[in-house]
């Protein structure tokens, strides 16, 4: 299988736990982008990175949010102390350059609920 | 972000019906694309489309770039069950920026 692989699928919290979301981007991808989708909302883009670079994280919250894409293994989405509002879907896609005007490739993304 | 608006905001069809709905934005595009999201799932990419003017078909799904580089729509011709799910459009300005989405529910 191919595609983008995001892990777990369902993820449950309790407030003020670290949540971390992982992403396997398409074989042959080397850039990453995260979105995060509130309930009845679109797609808002967070974050987006290239293996060991952060290149535009203009979406991302400004306290608790952190991604990484290291050298090897996937992509974490790490959210730490979480609060309800956090409870979202997050998706992770995939490219195979930074210029693909094809679109990119996501995952089935990773449900998170704060409790 | 960008501010992409999507109209209608939800549809309720009959089998069969026509569907066509529009994405606007306060930004020029030099790349608009459709993705359509099961429930639960990902987004898929439905069209993309290059060109100002630019029409382009995909079996029953017909898109098209606004002359403007502001607008696009989507229509689905003679709708079926499976067609129900969220429709996004997303333009590119660095990154995509996804619209509010269009809920379809098709009725037997």
């Amino acid at each position: 299988n191919a595609g983008v692989m995001q892990n777990p699928r369902h993820l449950v919290r309790r407030r003020g736990q670290e949540a971390r979301l992982r992403c396997s981007p398409m074989k042959g991808h080397s850039h990453v982008y995260w979105y995060r989708q509130l309930p009845e909302e679109g797609l808002k883009f967070m974050v987006y990175l290239q293996k060991e670079n952060i290149i535009d994280e203009s979406g991302m919250p400004k306290e608790r949010f952190s991604a990484e894409f290291p050298k090897e293994g996937p992509s974490i989405l790490r959210i730490q102390q979480v609060v309800r509002g956090d409870s979202a879907a997050y998706f992770c896609a995939s490219s195979p350059s930074g210029t693909a005007n094809y679109g990119y490739t996501f995952g089935s993304g990773t449900r998170l609920t704060v409790v | 972000g960008q501010q992409l608006n999507q109209s209608p905001q939800s549809m309720f069809i009959q089998e069969g019906e026509d569907v066509s709905m529009n994405c606007t934005s306060s930004s020029i595009f030099n790349t608009w694309l459709w993705y359509k999201q099961d429930p639960g799932e990902g987004p898929v990419l439905l069209i993309a489309l290059y060109k100002a003017g630019e029409l382009t078909s995909n079996g029953r799904l017909t898109a098209q770039f606004g002359i403007t580089r502001k607008d696009s729509f989507l229509n689905i011709s003679a709708s079926i069950p499976s067609d129900v799910g969220i429709y996004f459009c997303a333009g590119r300005e660095g990154q995509f920026y996804f619209g509010t989405g269009t809920s379809l529910t098709v009725i037997p």
